[in-house]
C-alpha cells in the first residue's frame, strides 16, 4: 500500500518564524512535490524535485525553499513565516519520468502563521 | 493565470441521480488529464484519468469525457452515492510536465 506521510497535521507557527514542514515517501518514487491548497485557487505548485538534490520552482515559490538530501524525504521551509503562508500544504510523490504518473498525495498539513 | 477552470465550487445531487463535474482549460498543449478526489483532512487520491487521443475513458462509475475543441472535459458518476460527497479536483499536464490543478468542485450526494 503506498504511503505518503507528513510531520505534522496541524501546525501553529508565529510570524518570523522559521517552519521545516517533512514529507516521507516508502514508494522509491524519484518525484516529489509540495502544493499549497487554499479556498478558490485550488492546489498551487510550490516547488518540485525529480532527483537527490535536485529542485525545481513551480509557480509560487516566493517565501519557500526546499530541501531533499535523500530520495525518500523531501523537506519544505519557510525561512521567515507570514500571515499569508498560512494554508494546507499538501505533499506527493510520483515515478519518475513516467509521463502522466498519477501522484500520490500525503494528508496535508494544515498551518497557522500568528 | 489559472490554467484549468472549475467554474461550479459545489454541486449537490440526490443519490443515485448522475452527477456531472465539468473543468474547462486554456492550454492548448495540455495533453493528458485527472480527476482527483478529496475527503476533508486527506490528501487528494486518484480517480480517473485520460489522454488526449481519447475522448471518453470508462471505470466502474465514473466516465471522464473530453472535448478538446472546446477545451472542456467532464466527470459523470453514475449513479451517485452519499460516500461520493468530496471535493472533486481536475488537473492537466503538457507532456509529462507538473500538473495544473483547478480549483475544485465540492460534490453533495443527498441521500
Amino acid at each position: 500500500d503506498v504511503k505518503v506521510t507528513q510531520s505534522s497535521r496541524y501546525l501553529v507557527k508565529r510570524t518570523g518564524e522559521k517552519v521545516f514542514l517533512e514529507c516521507v515517501q516508502d514508494m522509491d518514487h524519484e518525484n516529489m512535490f509540495w502544493y499549497r491548497q487554499d479556498p478558490g485557487l485550488g492546489l498551487r505548485l510550490i516547488y518540485f524535485s525529480y532527483d537527490v538534490k535536485m529542485k525545481e520552482k513551480g509557480d509560487i515559490p516566493e517565501g519557500y525553499s526546499v530541501s531533499r538530501e535523500k530520495k525518500e524525504r523531501f523537506s519544505l521551509i519557510l525561512e521567515s513565516a507570514s500571515t499569508n503562508q498560512t494554508s494546507m500544504y499538501l505533499c506527493a510523490s510520483s515515478r519518475f519520468r513516467e509521463a502522466y504518473n498519477e501522484q500520490f498525495f500525503g494528508p496535508g498539513t494544515r498551518l497557522t502563521v500568528l | 493565470d489559472q490554467q484549468v477552470k472549475q467554474n461550479s465550487p459545489s454541486l449537490s445531487v440526490q443519490e443515485g441521480r448522475i452527477s456531472i463535474l465539468n473543468c474547462d482549460y486554456t492550454n492548448s498543449m495540455f495533453d493528458y488529464f485527472l480527476w482527483y478526489k478529496k475527503y476533508p483532512a486527506e490528501g487528494p487520491t486518484f480517480l480517473i484519468s485520460i489522454s488526449s487521443i481519447k475522448d471518453k475513458n470508462e471505470d466502474g462509475r465514473f466516465t471522464v469525457f473530453l472535448n478538446k475543441s472546446a477545451k472542456h472535459l467532464s466527470l459523470h458518476i453514475v449513479p451517485s452515492q452519499p460516500g461520493d460527497s468530496a471535493v472533486y479536483f481536475c488537473a492537466a499536464s503538457a507532456m509529462g510536465n507538473q500538473f495544473y490543478f483547478g480549483t475544485g468542485t465540492s460534490l453533495t450526494v443527498i441521500p
